[in-house]
Formats: C-alpha cells, structure tokens, sequence
C-alpha cells in the first residue's frame, strides 16, 4: 500500500455530464499529480499540483481542471463528458523529490 | 517532443525462462528512469528507479535494470521468471527541469506460461 487512496473506485457516466474525482495523498506529500489511463495505453499527464499551485499540465483541454487543498488532498473535475474520457484516472503524490507513489485509481465509464 | 518507447507490446515466456524489456527515451539532458508493475486488479508499484550512481539497479522480485547513457536506454532484466510475475511493466521517465512530471511508455504486458 502507498498510503494513496482515490475515490470512487468506480463510476459511470453520461456524454455531457460533469464528474469530480478525488484523491488524498500520502501524509506529508506536497505534490500530487493526475494521470489518464487509457485501455492497453500508457499513462497520460494531466496537471501537476504543488502546494496548491498549479505547476504543470500536460495536453488535455480546459474542461480538464483541478483543485490542491491546504491538506494537499485534491481533486480532478472534468466538465462535458466524452465518450473518450473512458479511462482509468491515476493520482500520485510526491515530497518533490521525483519519487513517486501511485493511488489505486478511479475507473470512469462515459456512456 | 520526449517520448517513451517500449520494444514489445506483447511478451509470453515459459516459467524459469529469462527476460529483458527494452524501453528507450528520448530526451537528452538528466533524467530519472523508473520501471513500475501493475499486476491485474492492482495499482501500479514502483519495480526500480534510477537517479544517479551505478547504473546498474536491482529493484524488488529479482528485477535489474540498466542505464545505457550512450543508448538512451533503461532495459528491464530478470533471469528466471515466475508466473506471478504476469503482470504489465511501464517504464517512465522524468526530468527535475519540468517538475519531474512522469512520461511513460505504451506499456508490456507479460505473460507467464506455468
């Protein structure tokens, strides 16, 4: 266990609908990063959150947003669901030393 | 653009037979190289990493891998596999200068035949 937890495990969807993911990192963490896993693909960069800042983003559009907390827990918002947003979405947190450890993820299902 | 590629999609081996992933990047300043397993049903978890020093790295299970500096390459090595290690293997990098942002490759599943 990383001490990463996600909530939920598991959630379906309809096109068009908004969804809010979340994550708390391990104690002590500042840094949490989201990750889309697509099926038989390799994880994707969304954001980066350190401190509450958000200090990188990778290619996925504004509906993509994100949130960092004071207690470094954090969330993940997708706004107009697409059928492409299928995918299992992946936080890790980090204490910036590069080293990362991974929650077991959220699956989403947009219908 | 940086990428992660990963030789093989797909790898099936016999139980006790020896293994090697190859993974390459392509960015050519520092980087941090990591393999992570995702076994089925379970979250990803960290195999080995490298940072600095001897580029030769042993992680959990009976894992190594190597960092050819010359070859862009960070290769997975196990002598003799077993069949809990039927799981996928993504190797990743990252950079300090970007905020040590992970990139991963596509991924390999492995299967082990008992």
């Amino acid at each position: 266990e990383t001490g990463v937890t996600q909530s939920p495990t598991h959630l379906i969807k309809t096109r068009g609908q908004q969804v809010t993911l979340r994550c708390s990192s391990q104690s002590g963490h500042n840094t949490v990063s989201w990750y889309q896993q697509a099926l038989g693909q390799g994880p994707q960069f969304i954001f980066q959150y350190y401190r509450e800042e958000e200090n990188g983003r990778g290619n996925f559009p504004p509906r993509f947003s994100g949130l960092q907390f004071p207690n470094y827990s954090s969330e993940l918002n997708v706004n107009a669901l697409e059928l492409d947003d299928s995918a299992l979405y992946l936080c890790a947190s980090s204490l910036s030393s590069g080293r990362w450890y991974f929650g077991p993820g959220t699956r989403l299902t947009v219908l | 653009a940086q990428s992660v590629s990963q030789h093989n999609h797909h790898v099936i081996l016999s139980e006790a037979a020896s293994l090697e992933l190859g993974c390459n990047y392509s960015y050519g300043g520092t980087v941090n190289l990591f393999w992570y397993v995702q076994y089925p049903g379970q979250h990803l978890q960290l195999l080995l990493k490298y940072f600095s020093g001897d580029p030769l790295v042993k992680g959990i299970k009976g894992f190594e891998a190597e960092f050819i500096k010359s070859k862009f390459s960070f290769n997975l090595r196990k002598p003799s596999v077993q069949w809990s290690d039927t799981a996928e293997y993504f190797c990743a990098v990252n950079r300090m200068d970007s905020n040590y942002q992970l990139i991963w490759g596509a991924g390999t599943k492995l299967i082990i035949k008992p």
